[in-house]
């Protein structure tokens, strides 16, 4: 079956560093790559996505990576700030425009 | 632009109660789907609507769960009767169309349910 997981279920970093958060997938057929931050008490919010023809995509302050050789898909945020802290999913958008997401990782930021 | 919406933020019910949530998507989305968000997982798709046609329900526990797009705008879900199991936060969001793949998902902030 379809499967989008990953490998951190927490992560702890300082405020200023860069945070990396990194995604699992399993269906090679997946075309399109989202990944989503959810704060506590309210819905996944949109951060970034990427397509399965690119391997590289910059935001404001994100970076996504998607490396198809081995299923892999990262999110890099630079400078992390206390406002990232949050649950980071990554989810797949399947052949049938589903979304398949991962469980989840909660990126923690210290002052 | 306003976001998605969603009412009540909370409810509290006993096993084998009823329950129904209501959403309101982004103005002109075409596309409604409905979650459900166990503790500590990713949302799992329950039901997608397409104006006011089921495009995908294929996980809905069609023998408590149910849901209606009547006029292809407000959406109501609704369980009966409910399980401890069903303790979790259901999440609609909505998007604009169906299949592109720039087809963003908006999300409301849920409605948190304790079935005790």
């Amino acid at each position: 079956g379809e499967s989008v997981g990953l490998h951190l279920p927490t992560l702890s970093v300082q405020e200023g560093d860069n945070s990396i958060i990194n995604c699992a997938y399993s269906n090679s057929a997946s075309d399109y790559f989202i990944w989503y931050k959810q704060e506590s008490g309210k819905g996944p919010q949109f951060i970034i996505d990427i397509r399965s023809n690119m391997d590289k995509r910059q935001g404001q302050r994100v970076t996504v990576l998607l490396n198809k050789t081995v299923k892999h898909l990262s999110l890099q945020i630079a400078a992390t700030q206390p406002g990232d802290s949050a649950v980071y999913f990554c989810a797949e958008r399947n052949q049938g425009g589903k979304l398949i997401f991962g469980q989840g990782t909660e990126l923690s930021v210290k002052p | 632009e306003a976001g998605v919406a969603q009412s009540p933020r909370y409810k509290i019910i006993e096993k084998r109660q009823s329950v129904a949530f209501w959403c309101n998507p982004i103005s002109g989305h075409a596309t409604l789907y409905w979650y459900q968000q166990i503790l500590g997982q990713g949302p799992k798709l329950l039901i997608q609507f397409q104006n006011n046609g089921v495009v995908d329900d294929s996980q809905l526990p069609k023998d408590r769960f149910s849901a209606e797009r009547l006029k292809g705008v407000d959406s109501t879900l609704k369980i009966q009767p409910a399980k401890l199991e069903d303790s979790a936060v259901y999440l609609c969001a909505s998007s604009s169309s169906w299949g592109a793949s720039t087809d963003t998902q908006y999300f409301g902030p849920g409605t948190r349910l304790t079935v005790l």
